[in-house]
């Protein structure tokens, strides 16, 4: 069984401050995490993922996100906020093997990040 | 840029009627899925399709629900007899080829069921 974790329902965030939206994981084999955010009334947009390779991976309009496999994290930041980030994400994962057409996406609770002036 | 795209954006129905919701994933891509997000809770996976057949379901996706693929381009999910749970968002994603490892999602058909 696959589960993601958003500790936060809400995080709120100066403009101009760093933003970090808490996410971990829990899933038999290798992961394969992914970020998406959801605008008011929209679908989910895909922000960014980690398959392999360096621990900080870098997505759409400035974001990042940081997997520890020790701490079974995949932490989103952004090193400055703006006022239109602020939206609902959501953190999933998916077992690393491609068998078949599988590989279903197990979503967190989702995190609303408040971006204020 | 492509997109998925899903019709109708909104959609309310008598419990007990049938409904399908259609979904146009990207051109091109091979997997196939359906998620649903009910008021206030995580988006939940329903199903997913791959050379014309259920490759995966969850518990959710029982006997009233189905999915075809009728043409080269639509995606379908019916609904045999709605319930009132069944009120949620709807959500149609597709995955490239065995290296994709990213779901395009679709912007979602509101189900209503009263």
């Amino acid at each position: 069984a696959q589960s993601v974790a958003q500790p936060e329902d809400q995080v709120n965030v100066a403009e101009g401050n760093p933003l970090t939206v808490k996410c971990t994981y829990s899933v038999s084999g290798n992961p394969y995490l992914f970020w998406y955010v959801q605008y008011p009334n929209r679908g989910l947009q895909f922000l960014l993922k980690y398959i392999t390779g360096d621990n900080l991976v870098k997505g759409s309009y400035g974001f990042e996100a940081e997997f520890n496999k020790s701490q079974t994290s995949f932490h989103l930041k952004k090193p400055s906020a703006l006022v239109s980030d602020s939206a609902l994400y959501f953190c999933a994962v998916r077992v690393g093997i491609l068998t078949g057409g599988g590989n279903k996406l197990t979503f967190g609770t989702g995190t609303q990040l408040k971006v204020e002036l | 840029e492509p997109e998925v795209t899903q019709t109708p954006s909104h959609q309310v129905t008598q419990m007990g009627q049938e409904v399908i919701l259609r979904c146009v994933p990207i051109s091109n891509h091979l997997y196939f899925y359906w998620y649903r997000q009910i008021l206030g809770q995580k988006v939940e996976f329903l199903v997913s399709f791959y050379n014309n057949e259920i490759s995966e379901k969850s518990e959710i996706f029982d006997d009233q629900f189905s999915v075809e693929r009728p043409d080269g381009s639509n995606f379908t999910l019916k609904i045999r007899s709605t319930k009132l749970e069944d009120s949620a968002m709807y959500f149609c994603a597709s995955r490239g080829g065995q290296g994709a490892n990213e779901q395009f999602f679709g912007p979602g058909t509101r189900l209503t069921v009263l």
